[in-house]
């Protein structure tokens, strides 16, 4: 059973635009949440964090929502660039727990 | 910068064959991680580990072992090679339980 689900295997964006990539848990022990970036041929890459303490964490073009009572969090890029074309994974924490949770990943393509 | 170093890029080992992966960190990490990622199934923990000799066992540990004789050094070992376990691996390293995982650049493993 997925406890962190991230439903959409890929996402095509239009350079300039917003990319929206979405994440869903089950597990409401999760309190913190991560995303990670992929390249190709590369270990994922820490993107943004957000604790179940805030419901919005914002660095630069991303920013995160957490939307406690649907168990659901996305990552918005605005404005999307090609390099950001990548693989982005979502992680969840339940506290102390040492294991990160992770979703499938959603391919997301920025068409110039 | 953490720098997670993983022995090989590519291997191609033949069915049967004992296979060792070695992953190296710089920057005295308690904790480190083993993790195979495929298509559509995002990272699934092998085995962890929190401290030099202890391991923990991941959600799909069956097929392989681990060591951590050091601090810096976790090898993952898989006692006998079946083609699937043909995946990418990934190390990675953290200061903390769920925080700041900073990842190698994987190992294509392909068994024939």
């Amino acid at each position: 059973d997925q406890q962190v689900k991230q439903n959409s295997p890929s996402l095509s964006v239009q350079e300039g635009r917003i990319s929206i990539l979405n994440c869903d848990y089950t597990n409401s022990m999760f309190d913190y949440f991560l995303w990670y970036k992929k390249y190709p041929a590369e270990g994922p890459t820490f993107l943004i964090s957000i604790s179940s303490i805030k419901d919005k964490n914002e660095d630069g073009r991303f920013t995160v929502f957490l939307n406690k009572s649907a168990k659901h969090l996305s990552l918005h890029i605005v404005p999307s660039q090609p390099g950001d074309s990548a693989v982005y994974f979502c992680a969840a924490s339940a506290g102390s727990n040492y294991q990160l949770i992770w979703g499938a990943g959603t391919k997301l393509i920025i068409k110039p | 910068d953490v720098k997670v170093t993983q022995s090989s890029r590519y291997l191609v080992k033949r069915t049967g064959e004992k296979v060792f992966l070695e992953c190296v960190q710089d920057m005295d990490h308690e904790n480190m991680f083993w993790y195979r990622q495929d298509p559509g199934l995002g990272l699934r923990l092998i085995y962890f580990s929190y401290d030099v000799k202890m391991k923990e066992k991941g959600d799909i540990p069956e097929g392989y072992s681990v060591s951590r004789e050091k601090k810096e050094r976790f090898s993952l070992i898989l006692e006998s090679a079946s083609t699937n376990q043909t995946s990418m691996y990934l190390c990675a390293s953290s200061l903390t339980a769920f925080y700041g995982y900073t990842f190698g650049s994987g190992t294509r493993l392909t068994v024939v």
